[in-house]
This record gives C-alpha cells, sequence and structure tokens, in this order.
C-alpha cells in the first residue's frame, strides 16, 4: 500500500515569494489534515478537511495560507506571501474517518527555509 | 483545553540499557494518547496508542508505555535499547469536545543511543 505523497521535499523562497505544497493521502482516506512543525516544536495541525470539506482551520493563518482539497482527494496548502516564521516542515497526513480513534498516517514532510 | 509536556528535550541512554521517555497530559475529558516516532527526514510513524482499554499498551519495536490517571502521565518505556532507536519520539493527546481526530503534540524528545 503506497503511502502519504508529499512535494517538494525542499523549498528555499525568500520572504514575500509565495508557495505550494502538495499533497496525495493514501487512497480511499477521507480525512487530510495538514501539520506545521517548526524546528524543536511538535506539530501543529493548521487544517483538517474530510472529503472536500473543512473540518478544523481554527489554527490556520487565513490571511496568508490557503489550502483546498479539491474532488476529495488532493490537497495543495498554498502561503502568500511568505514570512520568515514560516519556515517550517509541512506535515500532510490522512486517515480512513474521522475521529480520535482513527490512525493518522503521515508523509515526510516538506522542509519550507524562507530568506 | 488539552495539552501535553515531554519531560527532557533529549535522553541519551547506552545500548541495551532501558529507555524512559516521560509524558504528562492536561485533559478535560477522557483522553485519548498517543506516542509517534520520527526519523530524520521521514514523517511520524505510530508507536502505541492508549484507548481506554488496557492501561499498559504495547507498541511496536518493543516500546510500551503505561497510562496512570493520577498522575496524568504516559510514560514510554524499552528495556533495551538498540541504535536504530534513536530519533524523535513525540507523545500527542486526542479526544477533544466534537471528536474530531485533532492531535495536539508535546515538543517532542529526541532520543540518543550511544554503542
Amino acid at each position: 500500500e503506497a503511502g502519504v505523497a508529499q512535494s517538494p521535499r525542499y523549498k528555499i523562497i525568500e520572504k514575500r515569494q509565495s508557495v505550494a505544497f502538495w499533497c496525495n493521502p493514501i487512497s480511499g482516506h477521507a480525512t487530510l489534515y495538514w501539520y506545521q512543525q517548526i524546528l524543536g516544536q511538535g506539530p501543529k495541525l493548521l487544517i483538517q478537511f474530510q472529503n472536500n470539506g473543512v473540518v478544523d482551520d481554527s489554527q490556520l493563518p487565513k490571511d496568508r495560507f490557503s489550502a483546498e482539497r479539491l474532488k476529495g482527494v488532493d490537497s495543495t496548502l498554498k502561503i502568500q506571501p511568505a514570512k520568515l516564521e514560516d519556515s517550517a516542515v509541512y506535515l500532510c497526513a490522512s486517515s480512513l474517518q474521522t475521529g480520535s480513534l482513527a490512525e493518522q498516517f503521515f508523509g515526510p514532510g516538506t522542509r519550507l527555509t524562507v530568506l | 483545553a488539552q495539552s501535553v509536556t515531554q519531560l527532557g528535550s533529549h535522553v541519551s541512554v547506552s545500548e541495551g540499557a532501558l529507555v524512559l521517555l516521560r509524558c504528562n497530559y492536561s485533559s478535560s475529558v477522557p483522553p485519548y494518547l498517543f506516542w509517534y516516532v520520527q526519523y530524520p527526514n521521514q514523517g511520524l510513524q505510530l508507536l502505541l496508542k492508549y484507548t481506554s482499554a488496557a492501561t499498559l499498551v504495547k507498541g511496536i519495536n518493543g516500546f510500551e508505555a503505561e497510562f496512570k490517571k493520577s498522575e496524568t502521565s504516559f510514560h514510554l518505556t524499552k528495556p533495551s535499547a538498540h541504535m536504530s532507536d534513536a530519533a524523535e519520539y513525540f507523545c500527542a493527546v486526542s479526544g477533544a469536545p466534537g471528536n474530531t481526530g485533532k492531535l495536539i503534540f508535546g515538543q517532542g524528545t529526541t532520543l540518543q543511543v550511544k554503542p
């Protein structure tokens, strides 16, 4: 079974530029999560989708971050414009369903460096 | 609100020695608790989870954790460390009202295993 795929793996941009990350979840997984992991910290949930609907985006900085999950499969996370403090690893995860007992499977992440 | 505190950002043990990684949680509802491992440049992998069944939970790679409600703890142990256990370990809590599956992570503990 293929795991969660993410691209690119690494991205370096200058502040005020825009950037987009892509995630392909495990086939059949209805729930998709984007986490931000800043160096030295644990992952923090940015947004959670159930199929193509948003379940939780309470910690997404909506003035600069946006995310979509077209057709309830792949997802993209965009930052525009980027700030220095956005430097982090962005992890995508998916689970078969929503709920605390649903195991989340994580992709390898995209490491973003903002100069 | 829910939170997790991992005591000790770095733990160093000798190969063959006991591994003990500490996690304390705060939750206003009965929690679900998780331990994840993250190897360099990889995503998070679930080690084990507590879901209100047995208080002693056994996971993969010889790890186990014990849920102690009176101490609000969920410490991770392994009787004998192996070089391959060197990684970063995250404790996480879920079970918040609404049961969306959102994970709240601790800041992580880096485990070093010395030969």
